[in-house]
């Protein structure tokens, strides 16, 4: 079975400070995904990053990167420059490879103050 | 962009009612999912489709079920409705599967059961 722990119910982060929220997972799949997700108050689930088992490189996108390190399980999300609207829900999710079903954490909160 | 819809955002209903919650996506996704939303529970699986009239159950089917008779949309039927079924419920589609398969949500219904 799959489980995707966070241990950071919430945090606060500065504006414009970089801040990294924890994941770590377990499974016994050779190949697997990894997936954040933004929870805004409004409800609905923002897809911000994803990282690939087998990818060699850390995942980028824009403002968030994935420090990816296999050997310990871990997959934390990286947000450079928090601004006041990155105040969220983030949740940590993987798939399998029959990828039919994502496994979630169960987030950390966000607040970034001005 | 992925768009997914769901047909209401709060929802108020009796004990005993039953309920419809609609899902549509206009990106021609094989697959649909529902999931609840609990604090302190994160996401969980309701069902599934990965075709026309196909659905699997996920990890907390009981009491719910499903109907996907076109494509692009997948309904959630709460044949009695109870208190604890109280939730958020939030629908999502993917591609076709595959540990890499992004699932993109929609904004969520908030169900309240009286």
């Amino acid at each position: 079975a799959q489980k995707i722990t966070q241990t950071q119910p919430g945090m606060f982060v500065q504006e414009k400070e970089a801040v990294t929220l924890d994941c770590t997972y377990d499974t016994s799949d050779p190949s697997y995904g990894l997936f954040w997700y933004k929870q805004p108050s409004s409800g609905e689930m923002i897809f911000l990053i994803y990282q690939g088992s087998y990818d060699q490189q850390n995942a980028t996108e824009g403002r968030y990167s994935l420090n990816f390190q296999k050997a310990r399980k871990s997959a934390n999300l990286v947000i450079s420059a928090s601004q006041l609207g990155d105040s969220a829900m983030y949740f940590c999710a993987m798939s399998s490879a029959a990828g039919n079903k994502l496994t979630f954490g169960g987030g950390t909160r966000v607040l970034v103050k001005p | 962009d992925v768009k997914v819809t769901q047909s209401s955002r709060y929802l108020v209903k009796r004990t005993g009612e039953k309920v419809f919650l609609e899902c549509v996506q206009d990106m021609d996704h094989e697959n649909m999912f529902w999931y609840r939303q609990d604090p302190g529970l994160g996401l969980r699986l309701i069902y599934f489709s990965y075709d026309v009239k196909m659905k699997e159950k996920g990890d907390i089917p009981e009491g719910y079920s499903v109907s996907r008779e076109k494509k692009e949309r997948f309904s959630l039927i709460l044949e009695s409705a109870s208190t604890n079924q109280t939730s958020m419920y939030l629908c999502a589609s993917s591609f076709q599967g595959g540990a890499s398969d992004t699932q993109y949500f929609g904004p969520g219904t908030r169900l309240t059961v009286l």
